[in-house]
């Protein structure tokens, strides 16, 4: 079975330009999170997906941002205008629905640098 | 609000030595408590959970983390270190009356396995 996937590993963008990043869950998860690190901090919640719907984007850092999950599968993150302060390290997770006591399964992550 | 302490930035442990990551956490109701690991250009694999029952939990690669609800800690153990576990280590949780909503993390701990 695949795991998480996302898409580039690496993106090194300059402030102002646009970058957008792709995660495919697992098949057949329906809850899909995007989390970010930025370098010696904690990973912190972005955006909650379930299915196509978003249930809980209260750590969006703002407006910049925008989150898809068209058709429930896979999920884009694109960022727009990029600034120097967007970089970090975004992972994707997903995991079965009503699964509170269930593990997140993760992707490996992509590394992203505005200069 | 949910937290997770992780006190250590860096922990250094020669190998065959026992090891310790400390966690520490706060949330309302009864604790879902996770283990992931981060290897170097790897995304985060999950290592263990507890979810209810035994205070002790055993997970992959040997590891296990003890529940103390007085303490309010899961620290992370070893017996026997090796070269090979040395990795960034976090520690996450989500409440029981959290239905699916997000883990909350630590920022981290990086264990240094020494030959």
């Amino acid at each position: 079975e695949a795991g998480v996937t996302q898409f580039p590993s690496h993106s090194v963008i300059e402030k102002g330009q646009t970058v957008t990043l792709r995660c495919d869950p697992i098949s057949g998860h329906d809850n899909l999170y995007w989390y970010r690190r930025v370098m010696g901090k904690e990973i912190k919640f972005l955006l909650h997906f379930v299915k196509e719907s978003k249930q809980d984007e209260s750590g969006m850092p703002n407006n910049r941002f925008l989150a898809e999950r068209t058709g429930g599968t896979y999920s884009t993150l694109k960022v727009q205008p990029a600034e120097l302060e967007d970089s970090g390290v975004y992972f994707c997770a997903s995991s079965q629905l009503d699964g509170t006591n269930t593990e997140a399964f993760f992707g490996q992550g992509t590394r992203l640098t505005v200069v | 609000a949910q937290s997770v302490a992780q006190p250590e930035d860096q922990v250094n442990v020669a190998e065959g030595n026992p090891l310790t990551v400390k966690c520490t956490y706060s949330v309302s109701g009864n604790p879902y408590l996770f283990w992931y690991v981060q290897y170097p250009n790897r995304g985060l694999q999950f290592l263990l959970k507890y979810i209810t029952g035994d205070n002790l939990v055993k997970g992959s690669y040997g590891f296990e983390a003890e529940f103390n609800k007085s303490q309010t800690s899961f620290h992370l153990k070893k017996p026997s270190a090796l070269v090979s576990d040395s990795a960034l280590y976090f520690c996450a949780v989500r409440g029981t009356n959290s239905g699916n909503t997000p883990l909350v993390f630590g920022k981290g701990t990086r264990l240094s396995v020494i030959a």
